[in-house]
């Protein structure tokens, strides 16, 4: 999988957008951007893949860039409750029987 | 999405005992598991694949007759830690990854052990 870097922490107000960053500069062009979060003491939950597109779901938005070297994710109002930490990770298609990798990932505070 | 449960959520044991941990995948069928473990202020770290109907695939440093894994079938699989140590002590997660390779893996709510 193509390594990542993400900052190690980020804040965010209550009701503001939270936009994570996320390089991936090695990025190979079948390889797929996906973003987990980790809240504290509970098991990952997986939030948004994608592959060129711009893609948005019920918890999130993902910008890619054209190049395809970086991505944000974007939580439009973030809550106390997404307080977590986000992991972004790349990975080719078809790799369901292979692990996921995850890095430090950043930990985002929300406050009041 | 699709639903991971892991049971049971916490535990605590002697020194010595055996625990087990298992991970059912409740809506979809699992022909891949992973196990994982996370000790504090760290990442996850794999420690096993399982696959419905053969052995698991262990990772360097992770002793596998210490760290069972049965995958039975396609919902469920254990995770049995035996002779259970304080240095076992930690947060074990399993997540699941369903037929034909499909990416998205879901993973269960997390078991924290402690042994005493």
């Amino acid at each position: 999988d193509a390594k990542t870097t993400q900052p190690p922490s980020m804040d965010c107000a209550e009701g503001r957008a939270a936009n994570l960053p996320c390089n991936h500069s090695t990025i190979s062009g079948n390889e797929y951007v996906y973003w987990y979060r980790q809240i504290h003491s509970q098991g990952p939950q997986y939030i948004i893949h994608g592959l060129k597109n711009n893609e948005t779901n019920e918890m999130a938005s993902l910008i890619i860039t054209e190049d395809r070297k970086s991505s944000t994710l974007i939580l439009p109002h973030a809550t106390l409750r997404d307080t977590a930490v986000y992991y972004c990770i790349v990975r080719p298609p078809n790799s369901g029987y292979s692990t996921l990798t995850f890095g430090k990932g950043t930990m985002l505070l929300v406050s009041p | 999405g699709a639903v991971v449960s892991q049971h049971p959520s916490r535990v605590i044991c002697k020194s010595g005992t055996s625990v087990k941990i298992e991970c059912r995948s409740l809506d979809f069928q699992a022909t891949t598991m992973f196990w994982y473990r996370q000790f504090p202020k760290q990442s996850l770290m794999l420690m096993a694949t399982s696959n419905e109907g053969s052995k698991a695939t262990y990772e360097q440093g992770v002793e596998k007759d210490k760290f069972l894994i049965n995958h039975a079938s396609l919902t469920l699989s254990t995770l049995t830690v035996t002779s259970a140590h304080p240095e076992d002590s930690s947060f074990y997660i399993c997540s699941a990854s369903g037929a034909g390779g499909m990416n998205i893996q879901y993973f269960g709510a997390g078991t924290r052990l402690s042994v005493l």
